[in-house]
Protein backbone atom coordinates (compact mmCIF):
# COMPACT_ATOMS: atom_id res chain seq x y z
CA UNK A 1 0.00 0.00 0.00
CA UNK A 2 1.06 3.43 -0.10
CA UNK A 3 3.23 4.88 2.60
CA UNK A 4 3.37 8.56 3.29
CA UNK A 5 6.42 9.96 5.27
CA UNK A 6 7.39 13.21 6.21
CA UNK A 7 9.83 15.06 8.97
CA UNK A 8 8.32 14.82 12.54
CA UNK A 9 9.64 18.60 13.67
CA UNK A 10 10.12 21.88 12.25
CA UNK A 11 11.15 24.92 13.87
CA UNK A 12 10.81 28.70 12.21
CA UNK A 13 10.85 32.25 13.66
CA UNK A 14 7.79 34.34 12.86
CA UNK A 15 8.30 36.21 9.54
CA UNK A 16 10.34 33.34 8.20
CA UNK A 17 9.17 30.94 5.43
CA UNK A 18 8.15 27.43 6.60
CA UNK A 19 8.72 24.35 4.54
CA UNK A 20 7.26 21.17 4.88
CA UNK A 21 8.33 18.29 3.02
CA UNK A 22 6.60 14.95 2.33
CA UNK A 23 7.05 11.86 -0.12
CA UNK A 24 5.14 9.19 -0.86
CA UNK A 25 5.49 6.04 -2.78
CA UNK A 26 2.53 5.21 -5.10
CA UNK A 27 2.78 6.43 -8.27
CA UNK A 28 -0.85 6.14 -9.21
CA UNK A 29 -1.77 8.60 -6.50
CA UNK A 30 -4.25 11.49 -7.93
CA UNK A 31 -4.50 14.05 -5.66
CA UNK A 32 -1.98 15.13 -2.46
CA UNK A 33 -3.60 16.75 0.25
CA UNK A 34 -2.27 18.97 2.92
CA UNK A 35 -3.94 19.20 6.40
CA UNK A 36 -3.56 21.22 9.40
CA UNK A 37 -4.60 20.33 13.06
CA UNK A 38 -4.64 22.52 15.70
CA UNK A 39 -4.49 21.16 19.31
CA UNK A 40 -7.36 19.45 20.05
CA UNK A 41 -9.47 19.97 16.45
CA UNK A 42 -9.89 18.28 13.28
CA UNK A 43 -8.64 17.79 10.25
CA UNK A 44 -8.41 21.51 8.53
CA UNK A 45 -8.18 21.39 4.06
CA UNK A 46 -5.53 23.57 3.52
CA UNK A 47 -5.03 23.13 -0.08
CA UNK A 48 -4.57 20.24 -2.47
CA UNK A 49 -2.51 19.63 -5.77
CA UNK A 50 -3.69 17.64 -8.90
CA UNK A 51 -1.00 15.03 -9.78
CA UNK A 52 -0.20 16.36 -13.28
CA UNK A 53 0.39 19.77 -11.85
CA UNK A 54 3.52 20.73 -9.91
CA UNK A 55 2.80 23.97 -8.62
CA UNK A 56 -0.08 25.34 -6.98
CA UNK A 57 -0.24 28.44 -5.25
CA UNK A 58 -2.87 30.19 -2.82
CA UNK A 59 -1.96 33.20 -1.30
CA UNK A 60 0.79 32.16 1.11
CA UNK A 61 0.85 28.49 0.59
CA UNK A 62 3.02 27.18 -2.35
CA UNK A 63 2.91 23.55 -3.07
CA UNK A 64 5.41 22.14 -5.11
CA UNK A 65 5.34 18.75 -6.49
CA UNK A 66 7.73 16.46 -7.93
CA UNK A 67 6.19 13.72 -9.06
CA UNK A 68 9.24 11.86 -10.72
CA UNK A 69 10.93 12.05 -7.12
CA UNK A 70 7.40 11.79 -5.31
CA UNK A 71 8.24 14.51 -3.56
CA UNK A 72 5.76 16.99 -2.32
CA UNK A 73 6.48 20.28 -0.57
CA UNK A 74 4.42 23.00 1.83
CA UNK A 75 5.93 26.25 1.85
CA UNK A 76 4.18 28.95 3.66
CA UNK A 77 5.34 32.56 3.41
CA UNK A 78 5.63 34.92 5.94
CA UNK A 79 4.96 32.02 8.60
CA UNK A 80 2.76 33.60 11.80
CA UNK A 81 2.27 32.34 15.43
CA UNK A 82 -1.22 31.07 14.33
CA UNK A 83 0.81 28.90 11.55
CA UNK A 84 1.75 26.84 14.70
CA UNK A 85 0.14 23.21 14.55
CA UNK A 86 0.69 19.77 13.32
CA UNK A 87 0.45 19.67 9.20
CA UNK A 88 -0.23 16.50 7.72
CA UNK A 89 0.18 15.16 3.98
CA UNK A 90 -1.88 13.17 2.65
CA UNK A 91 -2.36 11.04 -0.59
CA UNK A 92 -5.70 10.03 -2.53
CA UNK A 93 -5.24 7.15 -4.93
CA UNK A 94 -7.74 5.93 -7.87
CA UNK A 95 -9.77 4.18 -4.71
CA UNK A 96 -10.53 7.35 -2.95
CA UNK A 97 -8.98 6.57 0.35
CA UNK A 98 -6.58 9.22 2.11
CA UNK A 99 -3.38 7.65 3.23
CA UNK A 100 -1.75 10.17 5.79
CA UNK A 101 2.06 10.87 6.82
CA UNK A 102 3.39 11.32 9.99
CA UNK A 103 2.80 14.78 10.59
CA UNK A 104 4.94 17.35 11.21
CA UNK A 105 4.68 20.09 14.31
CA UNK A 106 5.65 23.29 13.07
CA UNK A 107 6.69 25.51 15.94
CA UNK A 108 6.93 28.94 15.37
CA UNK A 109 9.11 31.33 17.45
CA UNK A 110 8.17 35.12 17.93
CA UNK B 1 -20.40 26.96 6.28
CA UNK B 2 -21.54 23.12 6.59
CA UNK B 3 -19.08 21.14 8.59
CA UNK B 4 -18.84 17.58 10.26
CA UNK B 5 -19.86 17.21 13.85
CA UNK B 6 -19.22 14.62 16.07
CA UNK B 7 -20.06 13.16 19.39
CA UNK B 8 -19.03 12.24 22.06
CA UNK B 9 -15.80 14.62 21.90
CA UNK B 10 -14.03 12.16 24.72
CA UNK B 11 -15.35 8.77 25.62
CA UNK B 12 -13.78 6.67 28.39
CA UNK B 13 -14.93 2.73 28.14
CA UNK B 14 -13.59 -0.15 30.34
CA UNK B 15 -12.22 -3.30 27.74
CA UNK B 16 -14.92 -5.79 26.32
CA UNK B 17 -17.27 -2.82 26.25
CA UNK B 18 -19.20 -2.06 22.89
CA UNK B 19 -18.99 1.90 22.09
CA UNK B 20 -20.77 4.08 19.20
CA UNK B 21 -19.05 6.69 17.82
CA UNK B 22 -21.45 9.21 16.46
CA UNK B 23 -20.83 11.54 13.26
CA UNK B 24 -23.50 13.90 11.21
CA UNK B 25 -21.80 14.35 7.82
CA UNK B 26 -22.37 17.51 6.12
CA UNK B 27 -26.40 17.14 4.53
CA UNK B 28 -25.93 16.55 1.09
CA UNK B 29 -22.44 14.67 1.00
CA UNK B 30 -22.94 11.05 -0.50
CA UNK B 31 -19.44 9.04 0.49
CA UNK B 32 -18.85 8.70 4.55
CA UNK B 33 -15.50 7.81 6.01
CA UNK B 34 -13.84 6.58 9.33
CA UNK B 35 -10.29 7.33 9.88
CA UNK B 36 -8.03 6.62 13.44
CA UNK B 37 -5.13 8.12 14.84
CA UNK B 38 -3.09 6.18 17.38
CA UNK B 39 -1.25 8.86 19.86
CA UNK B 40 1.30 9.71 18.07
CA UNK B 41 0.91 7.89 15.00
CA UNK B 42 -0.07 8.33 11.34
CA UNK B 43 -4.06 8.93 10.44
CA UNK B 44 -5.36 5.47 8.58
CA UNK B 45 -8.08 4.93 6.69
CA UNK B 46 -10.78 2.50 8.35
CA UNK B 47 -13.75 1.85 6.17
CA UNK B 48 -15.63 4.31 3.23
CA UNK B 49 -19.36 4.02 2.86
CA UNK B 50 -21.83 4.89 0.26
CA UNK B 51 -25.08 4.34 -0.96
CA UNK B 52 -25.59 2.25 2.56
CA UNK B 53 -22.86 -0.17 2.47
CA UNK B 54 -19.52 -0.24 3.31
CA UNK B 55 -17.16 0.58 -0.23
CA UNK B 56 -13.96 -0.44 1.39
CA UNK B 57 -12.12 -1.06 4.11
CA UNK B 58 -8.29 -1.39 5.53
CA UNK B 59 -7.03 -4.53 7.28
CA UNK B 60 -7.73 -2.48 10.93
CA UNK B 61 -11.63 -2.55 10.19
CA UNK B 62 -12.13 -6.75 11.24
CA UNK B 63 -15.15 -8.21 12.94
CA UNK B 64 -15.26 -6.14 15.54
CA UNK B 65 -16.25 -2.81 13.94
CA UNK B 66 -19.15 -2.32 11.98
CA UNK B 67 -21.10 0.90 10.38
CA UNK B 68 -24.18 2.01 9.98
CA UNK B 69 -26.10 5.18 8.79
CA UNK B 70 -29.14 4.53 10.83
CA UNK B 71 -31.34 7.21 9.95
CA UNK B 72 -30.11 9.20 6.69
CA UNK B 73 -28.23 12.22 9.06
CA UNK B 74 -26.09 10.23 11.32
CA UNK B 75 -23.06 7.72 10.56
CA UNK B 76 -21.74 5.38 13.56
CA UNK B 77 -19.47 3.33 14.21
CA UNK B 78 -19.51 0.93 16.33
CA UNK B 79 -17.15 -1.09 18.43
CA UNK B 80 -18.21 -4.42 19.77
CA UNK B 81 -15.96 -5.24 22.33
CA UNK B 82 -13.14 -3.09 22.62
CA UNK B 83 -9.73 -3.45 23.28
CA UNK B 84 -6.76 -1.14 25.19
CA UNK B 85 -5.30 -0.88 21.31
CA UNK B 86 -8.37 0.35 20.42
CA UNK B 87 -7.71 3.97 21.96
CA UNK B 88 -7.14 6.26 19.28
CA UNK B 89 -8.63 9.43 18.15
CA UNK B 90 -11.81 8.84 15.76
CA UNK B 91 -12.42 10.68 13.16
CA UNK B 92 -15.38 10.82 10.70
CA UNK B 93 -15.35 12.68 7.25
CA UNK B 94 -17.66 13.42 4.31
CA UNK B 95 -17.11 13.75 0.25
CA UNK B 96 -19.92 15.32 -1.80
CA UNK B 97 -19.07 12.87 -4.80
CA UNK B 98 -16.26 11.06 -5.74
CA UNK B 99 -15.57 14.07 -8.43
CA UNK B 100 -12.24 15.10 -9.10
CA UNK B 101 -12.73 18.32 -7.37
CA UNK B 102 -14.15 17.43 -4.13
CA UNK B 103 -12.44 16.67 -0.94
CA UNK B 104 -13.35 15.08 2.10
CA UNK B 105 -14.38 17.50 5.03
CA UNK B 106 -13.40 15.99 8.26
CA UNK B 107 -14.84 16.40 11.91
CA UNK B 108 -13.28 17.39 14.88
CA UNK B 109 -12.66 13.55 16.48
CA UNK B 110 -13.80 11.45 19.06
CA UNK B 111 -11.10 10.58 21.64
CA UNK B 112 -11.75 6.96 22.54
CA UNK B 113 -9.97 6.10 25.60
CA UNK B 114 -9.95 1.78 26.73
CA UNK B 115 -9.37 1.05 30.01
Amino acid sequence: GEDVEQSLFLSVREGDSSVINCTYTDSSSTYLYWYKQEPGAGLQLLTYIFSNMDMKQDQRLTVLLNKKDKHLSLRIADTQTGDSAIYFCASETGANNLFFGTGTRLTVIP
Amino acid sequence: EPEVTQTPSHQVTQMGQEVILRCVPISNHLYFYWYRQILGQKVEFLVSFYNNEISEKSEIFDDQFSVERPDGSNFTLKIRSTKLEDSAMYFCASKLTTGTTDTQYFGPGTRLTVL
